[in-house]
């Protein structure tokens, strides 16, 4: 079946350090893949996707590339700040007759001033 | 405002009390889906609906039921409740058109004990 797998938590950096979360899967189609955020005490909510081979996702200076010869979507910041600590998560759809999302088991960020 | 709501937020119950977990949404999506997110696993989907009366199985429905009578609700029902799904729970929607389209949407969670 489809899965994803996540770098292991928590993660401690320091305010403007680069920061890389790795996500690598498997999938039996043809995936489109996500990066969702999950900030203390909220709900999960999207932070970019991608939804081909060699697509690169961004937003709010996050970034990341699908591809498909290594199945990974690493996520990458140049410079974090305190306000981007919390959990992320990596997450995959295979379309079909529904669109189920496999999700990793996330990844627990800590920006330290 | 786009959103999914949820209630009640927080639910501290005993064990074999039946309870119900609300979810709304005002963004006419056809799919919606419960999760539940537990410490080292993730999300974990429990049960979904692809539109309204059409609802399956997740990965891990035991103990849960649903029922999707109108589109913009999707309750979350827990017959006899037990301790083991002490757990916080997420309902989500997408309008599920493939491509762009499959973002989901999640409401603010529900944190719920079970005694």
């Amino acid at each position: 079946g489809d899965s994803v797998t996540q770098m292991e938590g928590p993660v401690t950096l320091s305010e403007e350090a680069f920061l890389t979360i790795n996500c690598t899967y498997t999938a039996t189609g043809y995936p489109s893949l996500f990066w969702y955020v999950q900030y203390p005490g909220e709900g999960l909510q999207l932070l970019l996707k991608a939804t081909k081979a060699d697509d690169k996702g961004s937003n709010k200076g996050f970034e990341a590339t699908y591809r498909k010869e290594t199945t990974s979507f690493h996520l990458e910041k140049g410079s974090v700040q305190v306000s981007d600590s919390a959990v992320y998560f990596c997450a995959l759809i295979v379309s079909g007759g529904y669109q189920k999302v496999t999700f990793g088991t996330g990844t627990k960020l800590q920006v330290i001033p | 405002e786009a959103q999914v709501t949820q209630n009640p937020r927080y639910l501290i119950t005993v064990t074999g009390k039946k309870l119900t977990v609300t979810c709304s949404q005002n963004m006419n999506h056809e799919y919606m889906s419960w999760y539940r997110q537990d410490p080292g696993l993730g999300l974990r989907q429990i049960y979904y609906s692809m539109n309204v009366e059409v609802t399956d199985k997740g990965d891990v429905p035991e103990g849960y039921k649903v029922s999707r009578k109108e589109k913009r609700n999707f309750p979350l029902i827990l017959e006899s409740p037990s301790p083991n799904q002490t757990s916080l729970y997420f309902c989500a929607s997408s309008s599920g058109q493939g491509g762009d389209y499959n973002e989901q949407f999640f409401g603010p969670g529900t944190r719920l004990t079970v005694l």
